[in-house]
């Protein structure tokens, strides 16, 4: 599975919209990019996730870069509910089941 | 209301006893995982389920034992605890196979004294 880069920290003013970089550089084209969050004392949540088309759902949008060596999860309008972990994570499809491995992931903080 | 749960939410016991924690889905989903979590070694897989009575090791199984006899109910036992099993439990579902898409439960907290 391709390594992935986050940074360590970002913070993000309320109602603005919180832009979480990740880079994947040696990414392979059957993997996909997944975006989970993990808020303080709670369990870790599914996001979004997208192979090399945009994705957007009601929580967030994904944009992948055309070479898919890097992507963006958008929190188009944050609030002080989204500070959280935020994890980048790049897998195969077709696995005969789906363990999850967490890296360091962007610890995000949104202020009022 | 659909979801996924977890019970108990916080459970204290002593070493070399059996304790049992409940993982319970209402979307019918085929996969359940258990993950425990710790700090400075994140989520690690400890077994996981395909299907009713189909069930397999993950990374750290040593001490626990699983069982599924319905789809919806994954309980998570831990046969004669040590004080290395302190740790944040969480149970997962997911109804696609080879996909990551999973959902969590909110956790059990367990201290073994």
């Amino acid at each position: 599975d391709a390594k992935t880069t986050q940074p360590t920290s970002m913070d993000c003013a309320e109602g603005r919209a919180a832009n979480l970089p990740c880079n994947h550089s040696t990414i392979s084209g059957n993997e996909y990019v997944y975006w989970y969050r993990q808020i303080h004392s709670q369990g870790p949540q599914y996001i979004i996730h997208g192979l090399k088309n945009n994705e957007t759902n009601e929580m967030a949008s994904l944009i992948i870069t055309e070479d898919r060596k890097s992507s963006t999860l958008i929190l188009p309008h944050a609030t002080l509910r989204d500070t959280a972990v935020y994890y980048c994570i790049v897998r195969v499809r077709g696995t005969s089941y789906g363990k999850l491995t967490f890296g360091q992931g962007t610890i995000l903080t949104v202020h009022p | 209301d659909a979801g996924i749960t977890q019970s108990p939410r916080y459970k204290i016991t002593e070493t070399g006893r059996q304790v049992t924690l409940m993982c319970h889905q209402t979307w019918s989903h085929s996969y359940m995982f258990w993950y425990r979590q710790d700090l400075g070694h994140g989520l690690r897989l400890i077994y996981y389920s395909a299907a009713a009575d189909i069930t397999d090791k993950g990374e750290v199984p040593d001490g626990y034992v699983v069982s599924r006899s319905k789809t919806e109910n994954f309980p998570l036992t831990l046969e004669s605890a040590t004080r290395s099993q302190t740790s944040v439990y969480f149970c997962a579902s997911g109804g696609r196979r080879g996909t990551y898409e999973q959902y969590f439960g909110p956790g059990t907290r367990l201290t073994v004294t």
